[in-house]
């Protein structure tokens, strides 16, 4: 069965300090996909990225990078020099794909809450 | 250009009463999904359409949920004999496509329903 554990509740950290946001998934499809999705106050939830399970390169956006280890089923996102617009809910999500209707597993996600 | 749009995005309701919630999607989407967000809690799927086609609905919780996409865009949910259980945000998703690789979803902004 598909699940994905987010074993950080919340986090605070103060501005510029490096945050990393912990993603552990279970699935028995050897095809699939992770996703991080960003919840502000706001409410409405933001894609930041897509990982396919057979492209495991590390990915950097900006202050934002991804490190995905199919050998420990992670998926972890970290903030480098962490701001305060920074402060969100997080979710990490795994789809497995067309098969099994696309749908997206989420975390209980992490809140971050980054202080000035 | 116009993302996912949701109405209303507030409704309080009585127990008991029916209820429909609206979703627009980024035109040119033909799959939509639809996510209900307790409070603290990640998004959990409830249906699918691909176009006009509700291609998995295994999450919807009974038989009082029900959600239609006649035109293969706008699609509504339905919700009769509302339960205070029922109290959470649903959020509408839509992405390129659904039937080859597992595209990210965008949502909106949800709406937010309390069943008083």
């Amino acid at each position: 069965a598909q699940k994905v554990t987010q074993a950080q509740t919340e986090i605070s950290v103060v501005e510029k300090e490096d945050v990393t946001l912990d993603c552990v998934y279970e699935t028995r499809d050897t095809t699939y996909y992770l996703f991080w999705y960003k919840q502000p106050p706001s409410g409405e939830l933001v894609f930041l990225i897509r990982r396919n399970s057979f492209d495991e390169q590390n990915e950097i956006s900006g202050r934002y990078s991804w490190n995905f280890q199919k050998s420990t089923s992670s998926f972890n996102f970290t903030i480098t020099a962490s701001q305060v617009v920074d402060s969100a809910v997080y979710f990490c999500a795994l789809s497995e794909g067309p098969e099994r209707g696309n749908k997206l597993v989420f975390g209980a996600g992490t809140i971050l809450r980054v202080k000035s | 250009g116009a993302g996912v749009s949701q109405t209303p995005s507030n409704k309080v309701t009585e127990k008991g009463k029916y209820v429909e919630l609206r979703c627009d999607p980024i035109s040119g989407h033909t799959a939509l999904y639809w996510y209900r967000q307790s409070l603290g809690q990640g998004p959990e799927f409830l249906i699918y359409f691909q176009g006009t086609g509700a291609a998995d609905d295994s999450g919807l919780p009974n038989d009082r949920f029900f959600a239609v996409r006649p035109e293969g865009s706008v699609s509504t949910l339905k919700i009769q004999r509302t339960e205070r259980g029922d109290s959470a945000v649903y959020l509408c998703a839509s992405s390129v496509t659904g039937d080859a690789l597992s595209y990210e979803q965008y949502f909106g902004p949800g709406t937010r329903l309390t069943v008083t």
